[in-house]
């Protein structure tokens, strides 16, 4: 299986800075045929189910906000908060799918400071 | 906009099989690959499995041995079996649109394995 790890486990950043999860993979994600990266993003707040952030490493899901972004080679990858705002606390998961069984990242809690 | 909704039991006893329904509503079963994600209390998801709207399936290994997902389209529901199961399988189960990454999540169940 392929292993995701993230970093770090937690961090706490104040309203309107930016905050940074980074993502890391046993092996590369990246697809040479179609030059895709099979990895996304995850936001999850407390009693609700993981919601969709970013898939494709880069690709935004429609309805989330502009201040998220993904980014990323191979198996270094990147979440990107730039403008912090309350209803952002959450724990944040990435996940590879790029082979089977998908895994996933052991999740990132952000916290406002 | 599509729904999940996951049903059955809370509560399964050790070595039982535990059966969860997944219900599709605003779309149809009919288009796409849907999948089983569990989270046990503290730990990071973990993904069962994914079916074809056609039957065609896909497991985690590690899991494969106790583990079935068929599809009911005539009632837009696709379903979980998990065999032999003990403590360990303890977790929030989600039945989930997709088979890499999920764009629609059910708002999940829990089950406990206990006596």
């Amino acid at each position: 299986d392929i292993v995701m790890t993230q970093s770090p486990d937690s961090l706490a950043v104040s309203l309107g800075e930016r905050a940074t999860i980074n993502c890391r993979s046993s092996q590369s994600l990246l697809y040479t045929s179609n030059l895709k990266r099979y990895l996304a993003w995850y936001q999850q707040k407390p009693g609700q189910p993981p919601k969709l952030l970013i898939y494709w490493a880069y690709t935004r899901e429609s309805g989330v906000p502009d201040r998220f972004s993904g980014s990323g080679s191979e198996t270094d990858f990147t979440l990107t908060i730039s403008s912090l705002q309350a209803e952002d606390v959450a724990v944040y998961y990435c996940q590879q799918y790029y082979s089977i069984p998908p895994t996933f990242g052991q999740g990132t809690k952000v916290e406002i400071k | 906009q599509v729904q999940l909704q996951e049903s059955g039991p809370g509560l399964v006893k050790p070595s039982e099989t535990l059966s969860l329904t997944c219900t599709v509503s605003g779309g149809s079963i009919s288009a796409n690959y849907w999948s089983w994600i569990r989270q046990p209390p503290g730990k990071r998801l973990e993904w069962i499995g994914y079916i074809h709207f056609s039957g065609s399936t896909n497991y985690n290994p590690s899991l494969k041995s106790r583990v079935t997902i068929s599809v009911d389209t005539s009632r837009n529901q696709f379903s979980l079996k998990m065999t032999s199961v003990t403590a360990a399988d303890t977790a929030v189960y989600y039945c989930v649109r997709g088979r890499g990454s999920a764009d629609s999540w059910g708002q999940g169940t829990l089950v406990t394995v206990s006596s």
